[in-house]
């Protein structure tokens, strides 16, 4: 069974901070992915890696960087938190074609 | 890029009744379709997907049709259960596995008993 994990299930943080979320998958997948959930907005792709160091930006990457040190994590970093980024935050891991998703982090910035 | 659109955004069904869920995408070279399910404060679970080489693919009582020269696809579930409730999205692929998927708004289905 896939596993994927986030290192907290909520967050909150203040205007300005960096915030750093981690993602962790046991199934050595070369894929990992960062999503953001927004009601009304369904999922929106931020940034993707499809292997140790690559990094590719999504369709929202302002800002975020990614960092993949490690194939089997990939970390989302907020350089400087702003309110307009609370929202849900899920990672994903792929092998081939369905990605597989963990539980999500609710980041509230204040 | 990709643009996808799913419809309806709210689907209240009888239970017992069939669901049908639809989405339209814009790129012609999207070749993978996949379908999730969403329960209140839970983790987006893939229940099935369709490539572009297929026609319809069938499990249990959900089905996916895809049409790629209109270019829409359909999630089918029949014989609803007050379990099926949950918000459903449908997401589109367009280039090899490692590239991330572009997903519509999401339709939250509501099973009446």
């Amino acid at each position: 069974d896939v596993k994927v994990t986030q290192s907290s299930r909520y967050l909150v943080k203040r205007t300005g901070e960096k915030v750093f979320l981690e993602c962790v998958q046991d199934m050595d997948h070369e894929n990992m992915f960062w999503y953001r959930q927004d009601p009304g907005l369904g999922l929106r792709l931020i940034y993707f890696s499809y292997d140790v160091k690559m990094k590719e930006k999504g369709d929202i990457p302002e800002g975020y960087s990614v960092s993949r040190e490690k194939k089997e994590r990939f970390s989302l970093i907020l350089e400087s938190a702003s309110t307009n980024q609370t929202s849900m935050y899920l990672c994903a891991s792929s092998f081939e074609w369905g990605q597989y998703f963990g539980p999500g982090t609710r980041l509230t910035v204040l | 890029g990709e643009n996808v659109e799913q419809h309806p955004s709210t689907l209240s069904v009888q239970e017992g009744d069939s669901a049908v869920i639809k989405c339209t995408y814009s790129d012609s070279a999207s070749n993978y379709f996949p379908w999730y399910k969403q329960e209140l404060g839970k983790r987006p679970q893939l229940i099935i997907d369709i490539r572009s080489n297929v026609g319809e693919k069938k499990d249990q009582r959900i089905a996916v049709t895809l049409n790629k020269t209109a270019k829409h696809f359909s999630l089918h579930i029949t014989e609803t259960q007050p379990e099926d409730s949950a918000v459903y999205f449908c997401a589109v692929h367009q280039g090899g596995g490692a590239d991330g998927l572009t997903f519509g708004k999401g339709t939250h289905l509501i099973i009446q008993p």
